[in-house]
C-alpha cells in the first residue's frame, strides 16, 4: 500500500473524447509525476508537477495537459483521444529534494478508446 | 540518463535464488541504481536502491561492483508470487525512465 490512490480505475471512451483522470498523492509528498504504460512495455514518463507548476516533461503532446492543486492532488487532462491513447495511465508521488528520488506508484487507470 | 540492459526474461523454481543482473556502463558519478517490480495491472514498487557495495531489506539485496557499471538484484527463496516484470533505473533524475524489465517467472 502505496498511499498513492488514483481513480477511475477503468474507463472506457471513444476516439475524439476528452477525458480527466485522478490522483491522490501520498501524505508529505510535493511532487507528482504521471506516467503512460502501453501494454507489454515499460511506464513511459508524460511530465511532473512541482508547487502546483510543470516540472520536467516527456516526449508527449500539448493535448496531454495536467493539473497539481495545493492539497498536491493532481489531474491528468487528455483532449481528443486517439486509439493508441489506450493504456495504463500511472501516477506517482514522491518527495523532491530528498536523497533518494524514489517514487510511489498508484494502481493506475486503464484508459480503453473505442 | 545512463542506458540499462537486463534480460528479457528469467525462470525459476519456488524456493530457489533469483539474480537479475542489470548493465549500466554509462553511470555517472552522482547516480543512483533503482529497482523496481511491477505485477499486472498494477503501479511499479520500489523495491530497492542503493549507490555502491551492498544493500539489504527486508524482501531483496542488491550487488553493486566497485565500478559500479552493472548491478544484480537477488531475490532469496522466490516464491510464486514474486512472479513480475522486475525493472533496473540509473540516475536520479526528475522522470523515471523504464526499459522492457525482466519478466521473472517462478514456477512450482
Amino acid at each position: 500500500e502505496t498511499g498513492v490512490t488514483q481513480s477511475p480505475t477503468h474507463l472506457i471512451k471513444t476516439r475524439g473524447q476528452q477525458v480527466t483522470l485522478r490522483c491522490s498523492s501520498q501524505s508529505g509528498h510535493n511532487t507528482v509525476s504521471w506516467y503512460q504504460q502501453a501494454l507489454g512495455q515499460g511506464p513511459q514518463f508524460i511530465f511532473q508537477y512541482y508547487r502546483e507548476e510543470e516540472n520536467g516533461r516527456g516526449n508527449f503532446p500539448p493535448r496531454f495537459s495536467g493539473l497539481q492543486f495545493p492539497n498536491y492532488s493532481s489531474e491528468l487532462n487528455v483532449n481528443a483521444l486517439e486509439l493508441d491513447d489506450s493504456a495504463l495511465y500511472l501516477c506517482a508521488s514522491s518527495l523532491l529534494g530528498a536523497r533518494e528520488n524514489i517514487q510511489y506508484f498508484g494502481a493506475g487507470t486503464r484508459l480503453s478508446v473505442l | 540518463l545512463a542506458k540499462t540492459t537486463q534480460p528479457i526474461s528469467m525462470d525459476s523454481y519456488e524456493g530457489q535464488e533469483v539474480n537479475i543482473t542489470c548493465s549500466h556502463n554509462n553511470i555517472a558519478t552522482n547516480d543512483y541504481i533503482t529497482w523496481y517490480q511491477q505485477f499486472p495491472s498494477q503501479g511499479p514498487r520500489f523495491i530497492i536502491q542503493g549507490y555502491k557495495t551492498k544493500v539489504t531489506n527486508e524482501v531483496a539485496s542488491l550487488f553493486i561492483p566497485a565500478d559500479r557499471k552493472s548491478s544484480t538484484l537477488s531475490l532469496p527463496r522466490v516464491s510464486l508470487s514474486d512472479t513480475a516484470v522486475y525493472y533496473c533505473l540509473v540516475g536520479r533524475p526528475r522522470q523515471l525512465t523504464f526499459g522492457s524489465g525482466t519478466q521473472l517467472t517462478v514456477l512450482p
